[in-house]
């Protein structure tokens, strides 16, 4: 079975911390990806990885940033953290296969900003 | 740009009955995938369609694809209990920068 963790199940940090959230996948997928996850709003792609060392940004990137130095991880930090990203955080792994880009899904993190 | 629509967003039912969940999307995609999310948990995976046509069935949950009509239904048939979770359709935006965009979910609410 696929296995992706994330370093926290809840964290709470002050305003203006440096947040690191991490991500890691067992299965050797090339594709990893962050959301967040608000009432309402559904999940929204903040960053994405094709492979090693590389990003794209997702639709809401501002506020975050990403590393993937290694394959199976994949960091998403938050610089400088405000209220306005207290929110749930789900990291998801997937294959680049022609056919199928399914992604599966770490269990969340969920990170309250005061 | 890919934009995705779930309806309802919130559904209420009674065991026993039958209810379909309707997934709209934008552009041009043949693959889409479901997922549910039980409350406080991550998303599960539960189907993945291909191509104009597919239609995928577990249990009670049977799944379709139109990709002319740029529709996916998610059919739920006597429902029970434990089919109370939150469900997202997904698509593939395809393209040169491949991403799946989803829907907000439709938070199902079955009633014993």
């Amino acid at each position: 079975d696929v296995k992706v963790t994330q370093s926290s199940r809840y964290l709470v940090k002050r305003t203006g911390e440096k947040v690191f959230l991490e991500c890691v996948q067992d299965m050797d997928h090339e594709n990893m990806f962050w959301y967040r996850q608000d009432p309402g709003l559904g999940l929204r792609l903040i960053y994405f990885s094709y492979d090693v060392k590389m990003k794209e940004k997702g639709d809401i990137p501002e506020g975050y940033s990403v590393s993937r130095e290694k394959k199976e991880r994949f960091s998403l930090i938050l610089e400088s953290a405000s209220t306005n990203q207290t929110s749930m955080y789900l990291c998801a792994s997937g294959i680049a296969e022609i056919s199928s880009y399914e992604q599966y899904f770490g269990p969340g993190t969920r990170l309250t900003v005061t | 740009e890919l934009k995705v629509e779930q309806n309802p967003l919130f559904l209420s039912m009674q065991e026993g009955k039958n209810y379909t969940i309707y997934c709209n999307y934008s552009t041009t995609s043949d693959r889409l995938y479901w997922y549910r999310q039980d409350p406080g948990k991550s998303l599960e995976s539960l189907f993945v369609l291909l191509s104009n046509g597919a239609v995928k069935q577990e249990g009670r949950l049977m799944a379709s694809l139109d990709t002319k009509a740029r529709l996916s239904t998610l059919h739920i048939t006597a429902a029970v209990h434990d089919l109370s979770a939150t469900y997202f359709c997904a698509v593939d935006s395809r393209g040169r920068d491949d991403k799946i965009i989803f829907g907000k979910g439709t938070r199902l609410h079955i009633l014993p």
